[in-house]
């Protein structure tokens, strides 16, 4: 059985710190991941997805890579601002389309 | 804002009652998820439609849980009896089929008093 795990379960940094989001995962046979952003109380926002065959994925200040052999993925963020303040999941793609999820990382970027 | 549409936004009940939720996904998305979310933990898939038929409904706790999709567009999910730890967000999730990324509504958050 798949199981995610995010490393650390919560984060504060200052503003203009760049934030490491970590996740790992025990089945390497995946077809992609995927980074959500959660805000409190609300749904989840994709932000970037990696196919299974690519080692990276950017979108402006983000940045995720995939280490699929070693059962690991890291989510940058450049140069945080207040409003990167959520909670990041990662989750992992398998047969079927059906996503698991890791625990979450709830980050605080002090002004 | 999240284009899939859920309703109620927050639903609260006490134990033993029958609560609903609804959820209407992106127009011509066939596949349908509803996913239950703990406070502090990710979510959990509880079942999949594609069209009207589930496809996995193996996490879900059929002897209180159900779950439709008649006309293969939106859904409902149904628990009867509520018990003190169902309270959780629900979310439900669309994708145009089995093979493309999921997009989530802004999910139903149950308290069970």
């Amino acid at each position: 059985k798949q199981e995610v795990t995010q490393i650390p379960a919560a984060l504060s940094v200052p503003e203009g710190e760049n934030l490491v989001l970590n996740c790992s995962f025990t089945d390497s046979a995946i077809y992609n991941l995927q980074w959500f952003r959660q805000d409190p109380g609300k749904g989840l926002t994709s932000l970037l997805l990696i196919q299974s065959s690519q080692r990276e994925q950017t979108s402006g200040r983000l940045n995720a890579s995939l280490d699929k052999s070693s059962g690991r993925s890291t989510l940058y963020i450049a140069a945080s601002q207040p409003g990167d303040s959520a909670t990041y999941l990662c989750a992992v793609v398998a047969a079927g389309n059906k996503l698991t999820f890791g625990g979450g990382t709830r980050v605080l970027v002090k002004p | 804002e999240a284009e899939v549409a859920q309703s109620p936004r927050y639903k609260i009940t006490e134990k033993s009652q029958a609560v609903a939720f609804w959820c209407d996904p992106i127009s011509g998305h066939a596949t349908l998820y509803w996913y239950r979310q703990i406070l502090g933990q990710g979510p959990e898939l509880l079942v999949q439609f594609q069209d009207e038929s589930v496809v996995d409904d193996s996490q879900l706790p059929k002897d209180r849980f159900s779950a439709e999709r008649l006309k293969g567009v939106d859904s409902t999910l149904k628990i009867q009896p509520a018990e003190l730890g169902d309270s959780a967000m629900y979310l439900c999730a669309s994708s145009s089929n089995s093979n493309q990324p999921q997009h989530f509504g802004d999910g139903t958050r149950l308290s069970i008093l």
